[in-house]
């Protein structure tokens, strides 16, 4: 089964710098790779996605980047603000069918310090 | 926007009891899930679910489980002897047909003591 790697597992960063998160995956099926975001006691939130077709997707200041040949994706946050520290996961799938579940990362806590 | 619901928030249970969590997916959703979350840990699959049967199961998913969508709109898991390890947050999720997005409830958090 799909195997999903989230490296490293705490990440601080000062605010208005950029941050970057990296998962690697180990099922080449794997075709859709989304990205939660984890506040303290509440769901997972869905802030960004990549489907395999494409290799960047970006949306405002955070952006996803696919390399499918070397199995892995990343998370940019750039301008980080205060508000942006939470848990983040990443997650894979393969979408043979709607009902494919996600296998997630381990998570990783981000602090943005003030 | 609609969202996915889950009731209760919290639920504390002893050893040995039944305990039945539910959600109410997205009205024209087709695809429901159960996902649970251990304290500190990451987030695990446990049952994807359509057109009234399992479609895929965990090896968490033990006998111990079940879920049901008893009517239109709610969608259940049924833990039948809780354990102490069943202890965590219980997460539901919806899809659309077609859709790739999962939406989450806002989970139900199962204390066994």
């Amino acid at each position: 089964g799909e195997n999903v790697e989230q490296h490293p597992s705490t990440l601080s960063v000062q605010e208005g710098d950029s941050a970057v998160i990296k998962c690697t995956y180990s099922d080449s099926a794997s075709n859709y790779f989304p990205w939660y975001k984890q506040e303290l006691g509440k769901r997972p939130q869905l802030i960004i996605d990549i489907r395999s077709n494409v290799g960047e997707k970006k949306d405002q200041r955070i952006a996803v980047t696919l390399n499918k040949t070397a199995k892995h994706f990343s998370l940019h946050i750039t301008e980080t603000q205060p508000e942006d520290s939470a848990v983040y996961f990443c997650a894979a799938k393969r979408q043979t069918g709607a009902n494919s579940k996600l296998t997630f990362g381990k998570g990783i806590t981000l602090s943005v310090r003030p | 926007e609609p969202e996915v619901t889950q009731t209760p928030s919290h639920q504390v249970t002893q050893m040995g009891q039944e305990v039945i969590l539910r959600c109410v997916p997205i009205s024209n959703h087709l695809y429901f899930y159960w996902y649970r979350q251990i304290l500190g840990q990451k987030v695990e699959f446990l049952v994807s679910f359509y057109n009234n049967e399992i479609s895929e199961k965990s090896e968490i998913f033990d006998d111990q489980f079940s879920v049901e969508r008893p009517d239109g709109s709610n969608f259940t898991l049924k833990i039948r002897s809780t354990k102490l390890e069943d202890s965590a947050m219980y997460f539901c999720a919806s899809t659309s047909r077609g859709g790739y997005e999962q939406y989450f409830g806002p989970g139900t958090r199962l204390t066994v003591t």
